[in-house]
């Protein structure tokens, strides 16, 4: 079946590393993807990260993917106020014709002074 | 290169009506997808059109249908509304296989 997982919540200090993560299902999952979104907004495209790839990094951004666990986290470095906003996970597969993204319920980051 | 636009950015409806919404791709995309956000529910994909043929689609009702036109502008349109149908829905679009962009979506309230 289908269902990614993240945990809801993450309050992190301003200047330390947010870790996010992510346990997917499919195992035909073949890009996944992080996204973020501020309040009122839509989402915000981060970063993905393609299934035959083990870590892929984008300035402050880190994902790494572990395909045997189904497990993806995102690592923030040096967290920032502006920072502050929920974080979906999601994977689309060749089940799913690649055109259907599969969300998890986002995980609300908190970053305090 | 502009962004996905959505229009109207805010709705308000009662129950029994209907409603369409609009989308605009980023220019060169010719795929178009619709997601609906509820607290409840999450993020939750209704339908995808490409070359105006729907290729895709979620497990909504028939009361959520769409279209694509000739230039991939889409519209996506909810007849007989009901409160459940309160929600943020968000429209992306892409080119590649590996990428969605997401417009700021709509925010429809049912009363």
């Amino acid at each position: 079946g289908e269902d990614v997982e993240q945990s809801l919540f993450l309050s992190v200090r301003e200047g330390d590393s947010s870790v996010i993560n992510c346990t997917y299902t499919d195992s035909s999952s073949t890009y996944l993807y992080w996204y973020k979104q501020e309040p009122g907004a839509g989402l915000q495209l981060l970063t993905y990260i393609f299934s035959n790839m083990d870590m892929k990094q984008d300035q402050r951004l880190t994902v790494l993917l572990n395909k045997k666990d189904k497990h993806l986290s995102l690592r923030i470095a040096d967290t920032q106020t502006g920072d502050s906003a929920i974080y979906f996970c999601a994977e689309s597969s060749l089940r799913g014709g690649y055109n259907k993204l599969i969300f998890g319920a986002g995980t609300r980051l908190a970053v305090h002074p | 290169k502009a962004g996905v636009t959505q229009t109207p950015r805010y709705l308000i409806k009662t129950r029994g009506q209907q409603v369409t919404l609009s989308c605009s791709p980023i220019s060169g995309h010719r795929s178009v997808s619709w997601y609906q956000q509820t607290p409840g529910q999450g993020l939750q994909f209704l339908f995808e059109y490409f070359s105006e043929t729907q290729r895709n689609k979620g497990n909504f009702p028939g009361r959520f249908s769409g279209r694509q036109f000739s230039n991939s502008r889409s519209e996506m349109n909810v007849s007989t509304l009901e409160l459940g149908d309160s929600a943020l829905y968000l429209c992306a679009s892409r080119t590649g296989v590996e990428t969605q962009y997401f417009g700021p979506g709509t925010r429809l309230l049912v009363l």
